[in-house]
């Protein structure tokens, strides 16, 4: 059981460049999130899904796009990337649809831009 | 929306017994979680209180009072391996949107 992939878990952009995180869960777990931590801030809710083809926006979601085309599936996109989006994105999931009960984390994916 | 607050550093000796407090704002409640972050892992979650009152989980506790928007994260026999940020977080009234606090640095020493 692999719980929540993250992948890639470094990378390094150049300012304007565009990539995408991506995220997979096999639990088949309906509620999927992308949190970014920086240093004092703690946790922010970038986006967040509660089932496929359903998103919305969460704490911090300028500057970056989410789709969810599958259940297990939930890709970051950063568009024109920025540094101020140097940071280390978590992916996140939880069973039952809600973020009440337990969110299982992907080990991070820490990106640097230049 | 919602606000947490948390001590950001504390240090305990190993063997003894650590509170971690955390009150939160919010327009409306849904329980208080708690999470532990060792350096460089992912959040692991520890614990969720809906209730008022104490839950224990072996050395780890956590307790709720709602009325005074409260909760405290309490871990006894401290071990060096408790070293770690703890976070407490709260879901957002009517949404899916759960909002953590910046986390308490957890140093134990010898």
């Amino acid at each position: 059981n692999a719980g929540v992939t993250q992948t890639p878990k470094f990378q390094v952009l150049k300012t304007g460049q565009s990539m995408t995180l991506q995220c997979a869960q096999d639990m088949n777990h309906e509620y999927m999130s992308w949190y970014r931590q920086d240093p004092g801030m703690g946790l922010r809710l970038i986006h967040y899904s509660v089932g496929a083809g359903i998103t919305d926006q969460g704490e911090v979601p300028n500057g970056y796009n989410v789709s969810r085309s599958t259940t297990e599936d939930f890709p970051l996109r950063l568009l024109s990337a920025a540094p101020s989006q140097t940071s280390v994105y978590f992916c996140a999931s939880s069973y039952d649809g809600q973020p009440t009960g337990e969110l299982f984390f992907g080990e991070g994916s820490r990106l640097t831009v230049l | 929306g919602q606000s947490l607050e948390q001590p950001s550093e504390v240090t305990a000796v190993e063997g003894a017994i650590v509170q971690i407090n955390c009150t939160y704002q919010t327009s409306g409640f849904y329980g208080l979680s708690w999470y532990q972050q060792h350096d460089g892992g992912a959040p692991t979650f520890l614990s969720y209180n809906a209730l008022d009152g104490l839950e224990e989980t072996g050395r780890f506790s956590s307790f709720l009072s709602r009325s005074d928007s409260y909760g405290y994260l309490l871990l006894q026999e401290l071990q060096m391996k408790d070293s770690a940020s703890y976070f407490c977080a709260v879901p957002g009234a009517g949404s899916y949107q759960l909002t953590f606090g910046k986390g308490t640095k957890l140093s134990v020493i010898p």
